[in-house]
């Protein structure tokens, strides 16, 4: 049963350009969570979805957007990329309260 | 406002030796509860978590944490320390009519094992 998963693992971005992470629930999970995990930092709440609409949302701009698919899957995006963006964007699914994190996307903005 | 804090942002005990790590939390009402363990250029995994009932709660690799309502605590301890636990540990909080789904993390504490 595979777990999390994330893509890109890394990437590398201009400031002011846009970027598309994905992720890929585990099996039967059908809740995704999206986290911004800056260095030294605890994961910070950015969204979470739930049958295709945005149910929660953090105290982020809205340069990040987000979108799930039938299939559960995940984006997150971000526009207007800024140097404060560099993080680790962790993914996390969700069953009967329990949350299950992916490997993370590595973003540098430049 | 809702938070977690974690006092001790660095943590060095000897291999064998017993690890007690604090957090404490200030929310509206008792959350769920939850530890997660974090090595280099890894997700998080979780350790345990407390959702009700008995407040001693036992977890994987040998971890358990205890809940003190009266001190807003969630303190997580291992009797005996592997060099294998060397790694970041995040304790976080989540609502329970939410089932827990925004998790509130605090900054981490950073765990090193000495030989």
């Amino acid at each position: 049963d595979a777990g999390v998963t994330q893509s890109p693992t890394h990437l590398i971005k201009t400031r002011g350009q846009q970027v598309t992470l994905r992720c890929s629930p585990k099996s039967g999970h059908d809740t995704v969570s999206w986290y911004q995990q800056a260095l030294g930092q605890g994961p910070q709440f950015i969204f979470q979805y739930y049958e295709e609409e945005e149910r929660q949302r953090g105290n982020f701009p809205d340069r990040f957007s987000g979108h799930q698919f039938p299939n559960y899957s995940s984006e997150l995006n971000v526009n207007a990329l800024l140097l404060g963006d560099s993080a680790l964007y962790l993914c996390a699914s969700r069953k009967n309260s329990e949350q299950y994190f992916g490997p993370g996307t590595r973003l540098t903005v430049t | 406002a809702q938070s977690v804090t974690q006092p001790d942002i660095h943590i060095t005990v000897s291999e064998g030796a017993s690890l007690e790590l604090r957090c404490n939390y200030s929310y509206g009402a008792t959350p769920y509860l939850f530890w997660y363990v974090q090595s280099p250029g890894q997700g998080l995994q979780l350790l345990l978590k407390y959702f009700s009932g008995d407040t001693l709660v036992q977890g994987i690799k040998g971890f358990e944490a205890e809940f003190k309502r009266s001190q807003s605590s969630f303190n997580l301890r291992k009797p005996s320390v592997h060099w294998s636990d060397a790694a970041e540990y995040f304790c976080a909080v989540g609502a329970r009519g939410d089932q827990g789904g925004k998790l509130i993390f605090g900054q981490g504490t950073e765990l090193s094992v000495k030989p």
